[in-house]
């Protein structure tokens, strides 16, 4: 299985500032014949389900804001949010589709200094 | 707007089986996979299988293999996930999720989720 592990675990940054996220697999997620890293980011506040952020490593949802963006290949990605609000406040998970089963990081939680 | 609506809290005790309902709307249900991904306290997301609605084929984490079956009625735009054998381990939140818009495959993210199923499974 490929194992998905972000870092930090745990984060605080101050209302304004930037917020990065790491995200790596044990294996590369890159599929040649598209070129598309089949990695995804989630959302997930309490009580709530996971909330689509970005897909294929670095395409947003409609409707996300564009404070949030997604880079990386391989197997090495990165979730920015470039100016913390208040409603950031959640737990920031990475997920590959490249195989199955799908697999998920253990999640980053994010707070506010 | 795409909505996924989920069946309500389940108590199961240890060996017993659940099944848990995921109504769908906005969408053409024959287009789409539907995936079912659990979440216990505290912990990650854990995907369990897929179905494609379309041709009823599924796909299953070989953890869950043999105890897992997920079918359809198209009739109903929902999807069922039925786990046997259930142990106390096992209590968690289930979601259903839709594959990503216009995936033709499994392989994709998941997008929206249902709003979670609680099975608590306790002697």
């Amino acid at each position: 299985d490929f194992v998905m592990t972000q870092s930090p675990d745990s984060l605080a940054v101050s209302l304004g500032e930037r917020a990065t996220i790491n995200c790596k697999s044990s294996q590369s997620v890159l599929y040649d014949s598209n070129n598309k890293n089949y990695l995804a980011w989630y959302q997930q506040k309490p009580g709530q389900p996971p909330k689509l952020l970005i897909y294929w490593a670095s395409t947003r949802e409609y409707g996300v804001p564009d404070r949030f963006s997604g880079s990386g290949s391989g197997t090495d990605f990165t979730l920015t949010i470039s100016s913390l609000q208040a409603e950031d406040v959640a737990v920031y998970s990475c997920q590959q589709y490249y195989s199955t089963p799908h697999t998920f990081g253990q999640g980053t939680r994010l707070e506010i200094k | 707007q795409v909505q996924l609506v989920q069946s309500g809290a389940e108590v199961k005790r240890p060996g017993d089986s659940v099944r848990i309902s995921c109504k769908t709307s906005g969408y053409t249900f024959s287009r789409a996979f539907i995936h079912w991904v659990r979440q216990a306290p505290g912990q990650r997301p854990e995907w369990m299988g897929w179905i494609n609605a379309g041709n009823h084929h599924t796909e299953y984490s070989q953890k869950f293999q043999g105890r897992v079956t997920i079918t359809t009625d198209t009739s109903a735009s929902t999807a069922y996930m039925e786990l046997r054998s259930l142990r106390t381990e096992e209590t968690a939140v289930y979601y259903c999720a839709r594959g990503g818009r216009n995936e033709t495959s499994g392989y994709s993210w998941f997008d929206p989720w249902g709003q979670g199923t609680l099975v608590t499974v306790s002697s």
